[in-house]
C-alpha cells in the first residue's frame, strides 16, 4: 500500500472555473477527512466520511464546495465557481482508528 | 477563535542540542494531542501523541509532555538532528473514543537545526 494518494498535486485555475480533486485513502481505512491549509496556518477541518456517509461538515465548507465518497472508497472534493480565497493546499487523510495518515495534498491556485 | 496555539513561529537550535516546541490549548474537552511534522510540498506526518490520562509519552528521541492544569504541551527532541528541520504542528481532538477524530491544529513552529 502506497499510503494516501491525492490527484492532482497542483492545480492552477481561473477564477469562476470549477475544479475537482481526488483522494484515494489507504484501502482498509473506513474514515476519510478533508482539510484545507492556507499560508501560515495549520490545516483546518473541512469534512469527514465514515465509509460512504458524510457525517460532518465544517462551516468553512460553503455551498460552492461538495464532497463525495461513493462506495466508501475514493473521495472527490469539488469547488464550483472558484474564488481567489480558495487558493490553498487541500489535504486528505484517512484512518481506521486513532491517528491519521495524510496525503501530500493538492495545491490550488486561483488566478 | 484559535483553540490550539503555537506562539513561536520559528526556532533555531544547533545539532545535538535539545529542541523544545510548545503548544497551548483553550478547549478543556480536548482529550488527545498529537504532533505532526511537515516538510514543504508534503502532507503532515504523524510523530507522537499523548492521551489526556498521561502526562508524558516517549518515542526514541521524541518526548511529549502534557500539563493539563496549564493546558500546555511540549515536544522535546533530543538530540536534534539537521533532518529534523521542518514545520511542527500541534493538534488536539475531543471525543477520541467516539471514532470521529476531528483534529484542531495550531499554526506551526518552523524548526531549523543547524550543523
Amino acid at each position: 500500500d502506497t499510503g494516501v494518494s491525492q490527484d492532482p498535486r497542483h492545480k492552477i485555475t481561473k477564477r469562476g472555473q470549477n475544479v475537482t480533486f481526488r483522494c484515494d485513502p489507504i484501502s482498509e481505512h473506513n474514515r476519510l477527512y478533508w482539510y484545507r491549509q492556507t499560508l501560515g496556518q495549520g490545516p483546518e477541518f473541512l469534512t469527514y466520511f465514515q465509509n460512504e456517509a458524510q457525517l460532518e461538515k465544517s462551516r468553512l465548507l460553503s455551498d460552492r464546495f461538495s464532497a463525495e465518497r461513493p462506495k466508501g472508497s475514493f473521495s472527490t472534493l469539488e469547488i464550483q465557481r472558484t474564488e481567489q480565497g480558495d487558493s490553498a493546499m487541500y489535504l486528505c487523510a484517512s484512518s481506521s482508528g486513532a491517528g491519521y495518515t495524510f496525503g501530500s495534498g493538492t495545491r490550488l491556485t486561483v488566478v | 477563535d484559535q483553540q490550539v496555539k503555537q506562539n513561536s513561529p520559528s526556532l533555531s537550535v544547533q545539532e545535538g542540542r535539545i529542541s523544545i516546541l510548545n503548544c497551548d490549548y483553550t478547549n478543556s474537552m480536548f482529550d488527545y494531542f498529537l504532533w505532526y511534522k511537515k516538510y514543504p510540498a508534503e502532507g503532515p506526518t504523524f510523530l507522537i501523541s499523548i492521551s489526556s490520562i498521561k502526562d508524558k509519552n516517549e518515542d526514541g528521541r521524541f518526548t511529549v509532555f502534557l500539563n493539563k492544569s496549564a493546558k500546555h504541551l511540549s515536544l522535546h527532541i533530543v538530540p536534534s538532528q539537521p533532518g529534523d528541520s521542518a514545520v511542527y504542528f500541534c493538534a488536539a481532538s475531543a471525543g477520541r473514543n467516539t471514532g470521529f477524530q476531528k483534529l484542531v491544529f495550531g499554526t506551526g513552529t518552523r524548526l531549523l537545526v543547524s550543523p
